[in-house]
């Protein structure tokens, strides 16, 4: 399964409402994930299985979609969420997508 | 806490072999498969086998098969890989990842900077 992230760069300011979004080349079946990578940084478990949040991030943070179609949601950006994203899913394999980097506007 | 550690940079000639390490620590190593990933200076990640703590029992990406061998020591909970005939298209960060039950990764080590060069 291939997974087409957009957009790939995203400027934004804080306190914003941001929205990246995932696309899948087959049905998911909703096991998606989201990672955030700071540079220099591994990967951090966002959310998992669309839209549960993982233990110690914060609530700003939400994930929907169905389907082909997936969601990350940032309720009110943060200086700290500046990172790239990656959606991952894991219904058939194990594949990540392009990513999306969130920068300061 | 899970911790995982791994082993620190290395440059290496073309054609040699390398050995990274990722030793853990605050959970059962043999109860989880242990994943290693590949990113690319930019790129995006890619997933390059798993091995299961309790056995040993592997399965790799197609692409990898050849290039990396995973292996385990339970007695110092400790996951391996091995990449070999290094060119440059190995030059990359490599992470181990702990997977959990429902085959996403949930802990990640900091990664293993390999740079392959003459």
């Amino acid at each position: 399964i291939q997974l087409t992230q957009s957009p790939s760069l995203l400027s934004a300011s804080v306190g914003d409402r941001v929205t990246l979004s995932c696309k899948g080349s087959q049905n998911i079946n909703n096991y998606l994930a989201w990672y955030q990578q700071k540079l220099g940084e591994a990967p951090k478990l966002l959310i998992y299985k669309t839209n549960s949040l993982q233990t110690g991030i914060p609530s700003r943070f939400s994930g929907s979609g169905s389907g082909t179609d997936y969601t990350l949601t940032i309720s009110s950006l943060h200086s700290e969420d500046l990172a790239t994203y990656y959606c991952y899913q894991y219904n058939n394999g194990w594949t990540f997508g392009g990513g999306t980097k969130l920068e300061l506007k | 806490e899970v911790q995982l550690q791994q082993s620190g940079a290395e440059l290496v000639k073309p054609g040699a072999s390398v050995k990274l390490s990722c030793k853990t620590s605050g959970y059962t190593f043999s109860n989880y498969y242990m994943s290693w990933l590949k990113q690319m200076p930019g790129q995006n990640i890619e997933w390059i086998g798993n091995i299961y703590g309790g056995n040993g029992g592997t399965g790799y990406n197609q692409k990898f098969k050849g290039k990396a061998t995973l292996t385990v020591d339970k007695s110092s909970s400790t996951a391996y890989m091995d990449l070999s005939s290094l060119t440059s298209e190995d030059s990359a960060v490599y992470f181990c990842a702990r997977l959990t039950g429902r085959r996403y990764f949930d802990f990640w080590g900091p990664g293993t900077m390999v740079t392959v060069s003459s």
